[in-house]
């Protein structure tokens, strides 16, 4: 099946540290990809949605010079935590899906677990 | 507003108890309805999309249904290694993100 791999999976690092996240698309292109936050016994919630040579879309209340997103190519997206913050602390998700084709579904990295000290 | 709600939030069951779990969803047009699985520290794992009211797909244990205004996540004889979050997400536009229900912690205890 599709593979979408997330790296790294846990990163700790000091308040002030800018981070950033990897999702690659392992078989297949990922023309959209989708970013989520995820807090304890909560559900995912979409930050922004990105398309492959576009600006990434944002969720409102997401603050798009903090999050910063890059899809570059087909099957690789990043997100670079700026300047990061205890509150940031959470565990980020990414998400790809392919070409429109009979609503293909999302499939989702393994996560990156983040804790700003 | 698209919203969907999942229910029980928490789910505890005997190995071999077989039960249901409900996602009821308020979208202005459907055009996929997804469940996924969901372990601790994980991405969700995709298990089945419908597309349609009366489509039935089942896998091993697990069988999804779908009506109109809702989903059920059928499992038969469940055992302790489906234990984990089941999420179930609606798609209402074309290249549209999925929009996800809070999801409910299954437990199956042996």
């Amino acid at each position: 099946g599709a593979v979408v791999s997330q790296h790294p999976s846990w990163v700790i690092c000091k308040s002030g540290t800018s981070v950033k996240i990897e999702c690659r698309s392992l078989d297949f292109q990922a023309t959209t990809m989708f970013w989520y936050r995820q807090f304890p016994k909560q559900s995912l919630m979409l930050m922004a949605t990105s398309n492959e040579g576009s600006k990434a879309t944002y969720e409102q209340g997401v603050e798009k010079d903090k999050f910063l997103i890059n899809h570059a190519s087909l099957t690789l997206s990043t997100l670079t935590v700026t300047s990061a913050h205890p509150e940031d602390s959470s565990f980020y998700i990414c998400s790809a899906r392919g070409e429109q084709v009979r609503n293909q579904p999302q499939h989702f990295g393994d996560g990156t677990r983040l804790s700003i000290l | 507003e698209d919203q969907v709600t999942q229910s029980p939030e928490a789910l505890r069951l005997q190995e071999g108890e077989s039960s249901s779990l409900n996602c009821s969803y308020t979208v202005s047009g459907l055009r996929g309805l997804f469940w996924y699985r969901q372990d601790p520290g994980k991405g969700p794992e995709f298990l089945f999309t419908l597309y349609s009211a009366g489509e039935e797909k089942e896998k091993e244990r697990l069988k999804a249904t779908l009506t109109k205004k809702e989903s059920f996540l059928h499992i038969t004889a469940p055992k302790p290694e489906d234990s984990a979050t089941y999420l179930c997400a609606v798609q209402v536009g074309g290249n549209t993100p999925l929009v996800f229900g809070k999801g409910t912690r299954l437990s199956v205890i042996a």
